[in-house]
């Protein structure tokens, strides 16, 4: 089946220590996205990718890092110089980047991350 | 810059009653417009979306939402409420020059009661 897999689906942290999220997908698409979700807030774009070997800041990059060697994959690493990482992390990606058909954008399951 | 307004954070409604979740969108350019479904703990399911055709727009579950560009809304609306309905729900706008970005409102949640 095609679709969005993330990795694990509940993670714990110690204070100081980068995690990394996994995001895998199989729908060959070029665009990728990584977003935070706090009660409240919505979702807030952390990072996001056009492209393999691309990535653009969000709005909230700080304090998190990515990388895009494969076009299936997106991982997102918390680094300790993240103030309060404990959130939602929801991965997306969508046929294509720009305003039309082929913005709809799929989303995986979530990673739940606690820091402990 | 775009941006979304979900006017209600919560709503409740009994079964079999109509659902009515209100968002109101900003954009200098033509925007396409989105409803997306969140589940407990989960990841979040398209409804349906608006992409510059038809302004009234038929989603999956009996879901639908009219485009109004006079009253800058994109009202989520399905006649009849089922329990399997209670999630959050998001509204979403993506417009020039960001239109590579998804911009969500802050969610309703929607509770039905038996």
């Amino acid at each position: 089946d095609g679709g969005i897999t993330q990795s694990p689906k509940y993670l714990f942290r110690k204070e100081g220590q980068n995690v990394t999220l996994s995001c895998e997908q199989n729908l060959n698409h070029d665009a990728m996205y990584w977003y935070r979700q706090d009660p409240g807030q919505g979702l807030r774009l952390i990072y996001y990718s056009q492209i393999v070997n691309d990535f653009q800041k969000g709005d909230i990059a700080e304090g998190y890092s990515v990388s895009r060697e494969k076009k299936e994959s997106f991982p997102l690493t918390v680094t300790s110089a993240q103030k309060n990482p404990t959130a939602f992390y929801l991965c997306a990606s969508s046929p294509d980047w720009g305003v039309g058909e082929n913005t709809e954008a799929f989303f995986g399951q979530g990673t739940r991350l606690t820091v402990v | 810059a775009q941006s979304v307004t979900q006017l209600d954070s919560h709503v409740s409604v009994s079964e079999g009653t109509p659902v009515l979740l209100r968002c109101n969108y900003s954009s200098s350019y033509s925007p396409s417009l989105f409803w997306y479904v969140q589940h407990p703990n989960k990841g979040l399911q398209l409804l349906l979306k608006y992409t510059s055709a038809a302004t009234l727009v038929k989603g999956i579950n009996g879901f639908e939402a009219e485009f109004k560009k006079s009253e800058t809304s994109f009202h989520l609306t399905k006649p009849s409420a089922h329990m399997s309905d209670a999630a959050e729900y998001f509204c979403v706008v993506s417009a020039p020059p960001q239109g590579d970005k998804l911009i969500f409102g802050t969610g309703t949640r929607l509770q039905v009661f038996p």
